[in-house]
Parts: structure tokens; sequence; C-alpha cells
């Protein structure tokens, strides 16, 4: 079956240094890969999406690169900020639905 | 800016009390879905539906069921609550011709006692 994997334990960052989080899947060759940050007691937001034949997408502080031969997606944050500490989320498409992974959730210290 | 409400943020029933949670989303989309989501466990997808009265199972439907009478509305309905359903459910929508990115209501924290 298909499956997506994210890093479960939190992720510790010093302020000030790039967080990279990684997404990792199997069974599976997603068209694109979707990214979302989620805040305590709040839906997910979406953030970037990136598409197979994209190596890499970037967004203000935030860049996402896809690799197709190690099934891997990365995220990174750039300059990290207190205020990026949420849990992320990455998801891939099949058919109508989403199937996502349980998340990583980043803590940034001031 | 897409919209997507849920009729409310808190919720506290009696186990075998029927429950419904509506979802409205603003922006015309096709495509909507309801989740539950619990610690260590992610998002689960208990149904979706693409169209108005169209409706899909999705990996964990046991316990629900659901409507869509109009396209804007989709509606989750636990016919007998139970322990086991408290959770938070969180309802989502997309456009049927982008990239299924998906736009989340604030969610409803259920509690059943």
């Amino acid at each position: 079956s298909q499956k997506i994997e994210q890093n479960s334990e939190a992720l510790n960052i010093q302020e000030g240094k790039t967080a990279t989080l990684t997404c990792n899947y199997t069974n599976y060759s997603p068209a694109y890969l979707q990214w979302y940050r989620q805040d305590p007691g709040r839906g997910p937001v979406f953030l970037l999406l990136i598409r197979e034949n994209e190596k890499e997408k970037r967004k203000e502080r935030l860049k996402v690169t896809f690799d197709t031969t190690l099934k891997q997606s990365l995220f990174h944050i750039t300059a990290s900020q207190p205020a990026d500490s949420a849990t992320y989320l990455c998801a891939h498409d099949s058919n109508y639905q989403l199937i996502w992974g349980a998340g990583t959730k980043l803590i940034i210290k001031p | 800016d897409v919209k997507v409400t849920q009729s409310s943020r808190y919720l506290v029933k009696r186990t075998g009390e029927k429950v419904f949670l509506e979802c409205v989303q603003d922006m015309d989309h096709e495509n909507m879905f309801w989740y539950r989501q619990d610690p260590g466990l992610g998002l689960r997808l208990i149904y979706f539906s693409y169209d108005v009265k169209m409706k899909e199972k999705g990996d964990i439907p046991e316990g629900y069921s659901v409507s869509r009478e109009k396209k804007e509305r989709f509606s989750l309905i636990l016919e007998s609550a139970s322990t086991n359903q408290t959770s938070m459910y969180l309802c989502a929508s997309s456009f049927a011709g982008g990239n299924n990115e998906q736009y989340f209501g604030p969610g409803t924290r259920l509690t059943v006692t």
C-alpha cells in the first residue's frame, strides 16, 4: 500500500539556523508532494507543492526539494524563528485523496 | 480567501447520542473531506465527496455517515456516538481541477462521555 513517512520525533532547532524536515514515500510515484503547517488545535494550512519534474521550489524562507530516485522530499526553513514552531505535514496525491504523513513537530528555541 | 467553516469548535456529547458536524466552504470547491486526527495517528480520512450527493468511504468510515445535499455543505453524522469517537474532526475542501490542495476548517474537538 502507499505509504508516506515523516520523522515522528520532534526536531529542536536553535533560532536563526536552518531546519530540515524529511518526507519519504514508498510503493508509489506521486506526481507531486504537498507540505502543510499545522498549529496546535487548528487545521493544517497549505504551504508549498512540488511536482515530480521540479527539483526545488522556494517561497520566502521555505525551500522544498523532491528527489524521485531517493523517493524523498526535504523541507527547509532558513533563518528559523520561534514563530516557525509547529507541526509540518507532507502529503501526496492518490486519486481524489491525499495520503498524509503523520507530521514532524518543529520547535525553534530562542 | 478560501474559507471553510465548521459548526462548532468544541462539542460534548453523551454515548449513544446522534451527532451532526457541519462544514461549509465558500469557494465553490467540488471536493470535500472529513478527517479525524488523534495524537500519534495523524490525519485519517473518514469520508469524502467529489460532487453533490456523491460520497466515498475513506480509511475509517465505520460508525460514521455523511450527507452532501448542496455543493457548499458537507455533513458528518455519528449515528450513535461512542467514547472511541472522541477526537478532533477536520473538514477540508479542494478544487477538482487543481492539485487537490486542501483547505481546512478550524476543526471540531468532540468529546463523547
